[in-house]
C-alpha cells in the first residue's frame, strides 16, 4: 500500500510568486491535513480537508489556501510568497476523525 | 493558549540503554495523543498512539504512558539503537476533534551513542 505522496520534493521560488503543492493520500483515506514546519515554530497546522470540504483552518493568513478533489488528493497554494514562507510543508492523511495520521515526506519550499 | 511542551529538548543515550522522552500537555480536553519520529529529511513517522481512557500502551520496543492527573505523556524506547536517533514529537488532539486539531510539541532530539 503506497504511503502519502507529496510533490514536488523541493521547490525554489522568488518573493511575490505563488506556489502550488500537491498531496496524494493513502488509498482509502478521506482526511488530508497540511502542516508547516520551521525550526523556529515547529509543526503548525494549516488546514484540513475531508470529503472535499475544509473542516478546520489554522492561524495562517489568507495567502495560504487549499482544496481537495473527489479522489481525496489535495493541493495547497501560497500566493505572494514571502521569505518567511520558506519551510517544509507536510501533508498527512487519515481515514477519519481521531485516527492515526500518516505523513508524507514533505515539500521543501525555499523563497529567495 | 494551551499547548504541548517538552521537558527536554535533547537527549543523549548509550546504545542498548532505555530512553525516556517526556511531554507535558495543558489541554484537559485532549483525549488522543500520538508520538511521531522524524528523521532528517523525512516526514514524521507514526510510532504509537494512546487514548485518554488508557494509562499505558505498548508497541514493539516502545511504550507510551499517559498520566492524566498531571497531564504528562512519555515515550519509552527499550534497548535504544542507533536507528532510533531522530527528533521525537508528541501531539495531542482535543476530544471530538478532527485530525486537524492535532497540536504538536516542539520536539526532542534523541542521539544514540554507539
Amino acid at each position: 500500500k503506497a504511503g502519502v505522496t507529496q510533490t514536488p520534493r523541493y521547490l525554489i521560488k522568488t518573493r511575490g510568486q505563488q506556489v502550488t503543492l500537491s498531496c496524494s493520500p493513502i488509498s482509502g483515506h478521506r482526511s488530508v491535513s497540511w502542516y508547516q514546519q520551521t525550526p523556529g515554530q515547529g509543526l503548525q497546522f494549516l488546514f484540513e480537508y475531508f470529503s472535499e470540504t475544509q473542516r478546520n483552518k489554522g492561524n495562517f493568513p489568507g495567502r495560504f489556501s487549499g482544496r481537495q478533489f473527489s479522489n481525496s488528493r489535495s493541493e495547497m497554494n501560497v500566493s505572494t510568497l514571502e521569505l518567511g514562507d520558506s519551510a517544509l510543508y507536510l501533508c498527512a492523511s487519515s481515514w477519519g476523525m481521531n485516527t492515526e495520521a500518516f505523513f508524507g515526506q514533505g515539500t521543501r519550499l525555499t523563497v529567495v | 493558549g494551551e499547548s504541548v511542551g517538552l521537558h527536554l529538548p535533547t537527549l543523549s543515550v548509550q546504545e542498548g540503554d532505555n530512553s525516556i522522552i517526556n511531554c507535558a500537555y495543558s489541554n484537559s480536553a485532549s483525549d488522543y495523543f500520538i508520538w511521531y519520529k522524524q528523521e532528517s529529511g523525512k516526514g514524521p513517522q507514526f510510532i504509537i498512539d494512546i487514548r485518554s481512557n488508557m494509562d499505558k500502551r505498548q508497541g514493539q520496543r516502545v511504550t507510551v504512558l499517559l498520566n492524566k492527573t498531571v497531564k504528562h505523556l512519555s515515550l519509552q524506547i527499550a534497548a535504544t539503537q542507533p536507528g532510533d536517533s531522530a527528533v521525537y514529537f508528541c501531539a495531542e488532539m482535543m476530544g471530538g476533534g478532527s485530525q486537524g486539531n492535532l497540536i504538536f510539541g516542539k520536539g526532542t532530539k534523541l542521539s544514540v551513542k554507539p
